[in-house]
């Protein structure tokens, strides 16, 4: 079953302008990772914050986590078409060995 | 270095039979995990395997097994194929299985008709 839910389900934006999807899980967690997917392809890891971590970046990525709400949200600045994907969060809870996804958020940039 | 290499990239099988998917990890990677992906149910986790061994297992029917080989490729097979196998399977492999990123392949696309 799958750990929690993502909001929005789909987005779309124009080139240039910010993203922010956000993701709720259930129980607690080692860490959070973010996912990226093209079309039905591989999932391409973006960014892992542990639970001790309230926030991350790397490069236009920005990445918050609210344990006592069980929350995280990720940032995409100044997006581009190619940031076009679906983004999905998963929890690891590590003594587990698996990730539990979230349902993912497709995002369309719009050139 | 070279990636998750995952064989093959598509698949048509017919109800009843039985499909054997192919998995080699990053070098060095001794855990290797399998997912399902289908639009009702979304990414599920399958199993894990490190060093030969399964230590985790998802909530599938028993037609759905793995393997893992001394050499860290891992196999997973379907018997008794059914149309709601029809998904992506996703294999992923990490250094420990635990606290870190996956690397994920590019899947295989199973078409169960």
């Amino acid at each position: 079953s799958q750990q929690g839910e993502e909001d929005p389900q789909a987005l779309s934006i124009q080139e240039g302008e910010n993203a922010t999807m956000n993701c709720s899980y259930k129980t607690s967690i080692n860490n959070l990772q973010w996912y990226r997917q093209n079309s039905g392809r591989g999932l391409v890891h973006l960014i892992l914050i542990r639970s001790n971590e309230r926030e991350k970046h790397s490069g236009r990525l920005r990445v918050t986590l609210d344990t006592s709400k069980k929350s995280s949200s990720l940032l995409i600045t100044a997006s581009r078409a190619a940031d076009t994907a679906s983004y999905f969060c998963a929890t690891d809870k590590g003594s587990a060995r698996q990730l539990t996804f979230g349902s993912g958020t497709q995002l369309t940039v719009l050139p | 270095k070279a990636g998750v290499t995952q064989t093959p990239r598509y698949l048509i099988k017919t109800r009843g039979q039985q499909v054997t998917l192919s998995c080699s990890p990053i070098s060095g990677h001794r855990s290797v995990s399998w997912y399902q992906q289908t639009p009702g149910q979304g990414l599920q986790f399958l199993f894990e395997y490190f060093s030969e061994t399964q230590r985790n297992k998802g909530n599938f029917p028993g037609r759905f097994s793995g393997r893992q080989f001394s050499n860290s490729r891992s196999e997973m097979n379907v018997s008794t194929l059914e149309l709601g196998d029809s998904a992506l399977y996703l294999c992923a492999s990490s250094l420990e299985g635990q606290g870190g990123g996956y690397t994920f392949g590019s899947g295989t696309r199973l078409t169960v008709v």
